[in-house]
């Protein structure tokens, strides 16, 4: 079936470094969102890009959607222990009828060591 | 602030034992889904509903059923619980939208997630 792949699937830095995820799909995407899950806790929206080569930025988060919109990155400048936790991103396949499913990476984990 | 609550927070449950699990939705929000999520495997769609008494199977619907009749509620059923179910179940809603022909999902509101163990 359709996939979303997601690397890495762990990174670990020092507090400070930056940090990035990237996602790809083998077929165009309709758009693709962003989560964050604390440790223990559940997924949270962070944004959706919906546009070819859209970049958007939340404080210190860069999103990147690819031109060919089957590719997409979240970077964190100067990360913070406020980071820890699981970014996934979730694409919408781009179908011609039916029902649009948002599809899950299998999440990037980050540990940040102060 | 949308509220997505589940039954339970923690579950143990035995092998062939019927399991429901609940959960709720206070938004008004038409769309429905359960997850189960497994280290390294992200979020799988379990199953979703665009809708009272509507139901699409997801990627892997096997051994599990659903039942929404209430717009605000979706229940996910393990016939028998089996070994291979013990996972974490995440419930989601988001709004309706059409785009062309297309019903699409906008952004999704998760619950706290149940942790199930079956033994």
């Amino acid at each position: 079936g359709q996939q979303v792949m997601q690397i890495p699937q762990y990174q670990h830095v020092q507090e400070g470094e930056d940090f990035t995820t990237y996602c790809n799909s083998s077929t165009t995407l309709s758009n693709i969102q962003w989560y964050k899950q604390r440790p223990g806790g559940h997924p949270v929206f962070l944004i959706q890009l919906v546009k070819s080569g859209e970049v958007k930025k939340q404080k210190r988060l860069t999103f990147q959607f690819g031109e060919a919109k089957k590719n997409s990155s979240l970077h964190i400048t100067a990360t913070q222990t406020t980071d820890v936790g699981t970014y996934f991103c979730a694409g919408q396949l781009k179908f011609s009828g039916g029902y649009n499913k948002l599809i899950f990476g299998a999440g990037t984990r980050l540990a940040v060591h102060p | 602030d949308v509220k997505v609550t589940q039954s339970s927070r923690y579950l143990v449950k035995r092998t062939g034992e019927k399991v429901f699990l609940e959960c709720v939705q206070d938004m008004d929000h038409e769309n429905m889904f359960w997850y189960r999520q497994d280290p390294g495997l992200g979020l799988r769609l379990i199953y979703f509903s665009y809708d009272v008494k509507m139901k699409e199977k997801g990627d892997i619907p096997e051994g599990y059923s659903v039942s929404r009749e209430k717009k605000e509620r979706f229940s996910l059923i393990l016939e028998s619980a089996s070994t291979n179910q013990t996972s974490m179940y995440l419930c989601a809603s988001s709004l309706f939208s059409v785009r062309g022909k297309v019903l699409s999902t906008d952004t999704q509101y998760f619950g706290p997630g149940t942790r199930l163990t079956v033994l």
